[in-house]
């Protein structure tokens, strides 16, 4: 199916597990974004890649590992996971139209709990 | 630097009322500013968006219009729906820029 799709939905660890969120795009957009959704913060920036092989920090990336080798892929690693890190996280992504990214268009979420 | 404020919620409307979330915001620049509405379980999609000053983003029912002399996006519907019960984020991105940055985001609960 066309569209950006994050796996898995849910997904419970322990702490100092390593766990890898997978984000997957169809669009071939440039763009790709990493968010986590808290309580109280709304969406925070984790990381961003304005294209294959080009990653670089968000707001809050401590912690947090990303790559892209591919244009249609973003996994984000929690290298090694802390109960800080339990959240809702979202994969986003956006063309470059000639400029700075345009409408972002976002994936379900992951539900990431550490214990 | 660059930041988003909505007012805070959560907010409960009966079925008809008029909504109003605010939303101002603080660009160095010339920002292009959206709201997006999520939906109970799901990710975040665009409702509407204006690029330049003066600008009229409408969808849905919904609109909000760019005024750069107040740095706001206010977001109005004339009549709710219970259907309309959602999490609305106001959000901007700088011209130059490359990064999008997110107001905390303002429930709304329509009750029948």
């Amino acid at each position: 199916d066309a569209g950006i799709t994050q796996s898995p939905r849910y997904k419970i660890t322990e702490t100092g597990r390593q766990v890898t969120l997978m984000c997957h795009q169809t669009w071939s957009h440039s763009y790709m974004f990493w968010y986590r959704q808290d309580l109280g913060h709304g969406l925070r920036l984790i990381y961003y890649s304005a294209a294959a092989d080009i990653t670089d920090k968000g707001e809050v990336p401590d912690g947090y590992v990303v790559s892209r080798s591919k244009t249609e892929n973003f996994p984000l690693t929690l290298e090694s996971a802390t109960r800080s890190q339990t959240s809702v996280y979202f994969c986003a992504s956006s063309e470059l139209a000639g400029g700075p990214p345009d409408t972002q268009y976002f994936g379900p979420g992951t539900r990431l709990t550490v214990l | 630097g660059n930041s988003v404020t909505q007012m805070e919620g959560p907010v409960t409307l009966s079925e008809e009322a008029f909504l109003t979330i605010n939303c101002t915001y603080t660009a160095t620049g010339y920002p292009s500013l959206f709201w997006y509405v999520q939906y109970p379980g799901e990710g975040l999609q665009l409702l509407l968006k204006a690029t330049k000053a003066d600008d009229k983003g409408s969808n849905k029912g919904f609109e909000a219009t760019y005024r750069k002399e107040t740095t706001s996006f206010h977001l109005e519907k004339g009549s709710v729906q219970v259907s309309d019960s959602a999490v609305y984020f106001c959000a901007l991105i700088e011209n130059t820029g490359n990064q999008f940055y997110f107001g905390t985001g303002t429930s709304l609960t329509v009750i029948p």
